[in-house]
């Protein structure tokens, strides 16, 4: 069974870039997975980032932007800022009605 | 407002039942594709299942299948979560979820609204 695949955790500095990827365990994410991001912060439900690869939802500031990078999808942060700090999942579909969540990577600011 | 609130969450014994209940307001719920997520302590996101707008489809992840089992009335405006045969691994927040097809696509790839979530407990 293939698994949807992120970092476990990442840091960026203050003001800084950083790109988080989904990958698969066995292939290319490629665009008919629809990737789509979610933020999450401790006790919080998840709010919904990005969606269709690179369509923020709305009231997301475009710090935020999607994309797919070689055989992955990517979410990447510009100007990271300190309540960024949160757990990132990325969703992609996987066909016949089934969607997967990545295991989610922890994003430290500091 | 789009507002999705669940209830039904509990203490329940290994092997016991339960039913989640998802109340939806601030859009025309029959329209859209609802969706169960689930989140164990401390872990990450799990997809549950999804139902289309008119309930003659349901999907489940492969570890309820059997067990669980999605559905929807549109004149209440409600989604449910029937869960049997509840094991301690079932332990978890369910999350209630709009979803969402790509444009010019049919099956949810996303979800853009999310409820509070409620807590799930399987334990003797």
């Amino acid at each position: 069974q293939t698994v949807v695949t992120q970092e476990p955790s990442f840091s960026v500095s203050p003001g800084g870039t950083v790109t988080l990827t989904c990958g698969l365990s066995s292939g290319s994410v490629s665009t008919t997975y629809y990737p789509s991001w979610y933020q999450q912060t401790p006790g919080q439900a998840p709010r919904t980032l990005i969606y269709s690869i690179n369509t923020r939802s709305s009231g997301v500031p475009d710090r935020f932007s999607g994309s797919i990078l070689g055989s992955k999808a990517a979410l990447t942060i510009t100007g990271a800022q300190a309540d960024d700090e949160s757990h990132y999942y990325c969703v992609l579909y996987m066909g016949s009605g089934i969607v997967a969540f990545g295991g989610g990577t922890k994003l430290t600011v500091l | 407002e789009v507002q999705l609130v669940e209830s039904g969450g509990g203490l329940v014994q290994p092997g016991g039942s339960l039913r989640l209940s998802c109340a939806a307001s601030g859009f025309t719920f029959s329209s859209y594709w609802m969706s169960w997520v689930r989140q164990a302590p401390g872990k990450g996101l799990e997809w549950v299942a999804n139902i289309k707008e008119d309930g003659s489809e349901k999907y489940h992840v492969d570890s309820v299948k059997g067990r669980f089992t999605i559905s929807r009335d549109n004149a209440k405006n409600s989604l449910y979560l029937h869960m049997n045969s509840l094991r301690a691994e079932d332990t978890a927040v369910y999350y209630c979820a709009r979803g969402r097809p790509p444009i010019g696509s049919y099956y949810v790839s996303h979800f853009d609204y999310w409820g509070q979530g409620t807590l799930v407990t399987v334990s003797s």
